[in-house]
């Protein structure tokens, strides 16, 4: 069964870092691109980028590439999503998935982030 | 950036009744490999989103058939032959074919 089990959310300053991490099992993690996504408050949805199964290309969504990293290990089956200078924008759940041919075929259970002092 | 607009945002609903979900995008969604990559998922409250159909009109594996996917270009529907309560939720349409990647607003599907 494929699982993709997010961790390192919660209460955070604006300005300040935090990394979330996702582990999967249930599939060979290597052979599959992977994906964040995070949903607001409000239900919004926003494709944050994805990362090629050998870690060797990422694409980002133009708004945040430039605060956000993801990178993986494909030896703990570990995708990690790094965030910078958090703003209280960036308040919201974020997935992992799982890139299939067309689609995303997994979501993990989400991980909430919450920006505020 | 691909905007998509999603119709109704609402959608109030009996059981049985049939119901559809328009989805329209901003700029053509056929890939240059001649897939049209429209996908459609459902977020149950308090659950992940799932994916219901991709490329336009495939069902996923599990999905009733009382779901079906349509439209090319830039107008696709979701139309659900006969809702059932395990249908309520919010409804995303979603595009794979232009970066970045895009969500629609949603639909969300209650009871009447």
């Amino acid at each position: 069964e494929v699982q993709l089990v997010e961790s390192g959310g919660g209460l955070v300053q604006p300005g300040a870092s935090l990394k979330l991490s996702c582990v999967a099992s249930g599939f060979t993690f290597s052979d599959y691109w992977m994906s964040w996504v995070r949903q607001t408050p409000g239900k919004t949805m926003e494709w944050i980028g994805d990362i090629k199964y050998d870690g060797s290309y990422t694409n980002y969504a133009p708004s945040l590439k430039n605060r956000f990293t993801i990178s993986r290990d494909n030896a703990k089956s570990t995708l990690y999503l790094q965030m910078s200078n958090v703003r209280s924008e960036d308040t919201a759940t974020y997935y992992c998935t799982r890139v299939g041919p067309s689609y995303f075929d997994y979501w993990g259970q989400g991980v909430m982030v919450t920006v505020s002092s | 950036d691909v905007v998509l607009t999603q119709t109704p945002p609402t959608l109030l609903a009996t059981i049985g009744q049939s119901v559809s979900i328009s989805c329209r995008s901003s700029q053509s969604l056929l890939h240059s490999n001649g897939n049209t990559y429209l996908n459609w998922l459902l977020q149950r409250t308090g659950q992940s989103p799932q994916p219901l159909i991709y490329l336009v009109s495939k069902l996923e594996s599990g999905v009733p058939n009382r779901f079906s996917g349509s439209g090319s270009g830039t107008d696709f529907t979701l139309k659900i032959s006969g809702v059932e309560a395990e249908d309520l939720g919010v409804y995303y349409c979603m595009q794979f074919t232009h970066y970045p990647w895009t969500f629609g607003g949603g639909t969300k599907l209650e009871l009447k």
